[in-house]
């Protein structure tokens, strides 16, 4: 069965320093999105990405933080300068075709850690 | 007016019982209405799913009742499991949206046997 599957599972990184989670989406799907979660509480929307482009952004999402599709495979993103209150659950999820844009599909996660 | 509000926060039920959380929301254009189960260090799963056009849909011991006058709609897990035993998210998507879910606060449903 075809599946989301994102790297690292697990970063820890330094306040101020740059990272890339990296999220290969499931083959034929032509929607992307990023979501996190702050331990404990809910699932928050962060990006959605389409034809390659953002097509709907959070104010989470602000100059920090960046979406790239680098090879019609991976699906990255990336925080310029990390914060400790970027400490999160980063979940990477797609859809398939507008018909079924419904059906999102989520990866593992990676938990991101700043200290 | 956009945030979708669940509750119970945390459930606890015998198995063989009935499970119900609820979810309410504001924004009278969200139109799709899923719900998400997600184990321990996993990602969220789509469970079950429901648009405004009906008032319930049923997928084996999984019930979504809809009730779009009062912009509520609940998750019913007949015949409760250990196995069902994980944190439950109700979520709202608009039609207008590519795709964005906004979530509620999840539910940590435990089912003792």
């Amino acid at each position: 069965e075809p599946e989301v599957t994102q790297t690292p599972s697990h970063q820890v990184t330094q306040m101020g320093q740059e990272v890339i989670l990296r999220c290969v989406p499931i083959s034929n799907h032509l929607y992307f999105y990023w979501y996190r979660q702050i331990l404990g509480q809910k699932v928050e929307f962060l990006v959605s990405f389409y034809n390659n482009e953002i097509s709907e952004k959070s104010e989470i999402f602000d100059d920090q933080f960046s979406v790239e599709r680098p090879d019609g495979s991976n699906f990255t993103l990336k925080i310029r300068s990390t914060k400790l209150e970027d400490s999160a659950m980063y979940f990477c999820a797609s859809s398939g075709h507008r018909e079924s844009i419904d059906e999102q599909f989520f990866g593992p996660g990676t938990r991101l850690t700043v200290l | 007016q956009q945030q979708v509000k669940q509750s119970p926060q945390s459930l606890i039920v015998q198995k063989g019982g009935i499970s119900i959380i609820n979810c309410a929301y504001e924004n009278t254009a969200f139109d799709y209405f899923p719900w998400y189960q997600q184990f321990p260090g996993k990602g969220p799963a789509l469970l079950i799913a429901i648009r405004p056009d009906v008032s319930e849909k049923k997928e084996g011991r999984f019930t979504i009742s809809f009730n779009k006058s009062a912009k509520q709609f609940s998750l019913h897990i007949m015949d409760s499991q250990p196995g069902d035993s994980a944190t439950y998210f109700c979520a709202a998507r608009k039609s207008t949206s590519y795709g964005k879910l906004t979530f509620g606060q999840g539910t940590i449903l435990t089912v003792h046997p």
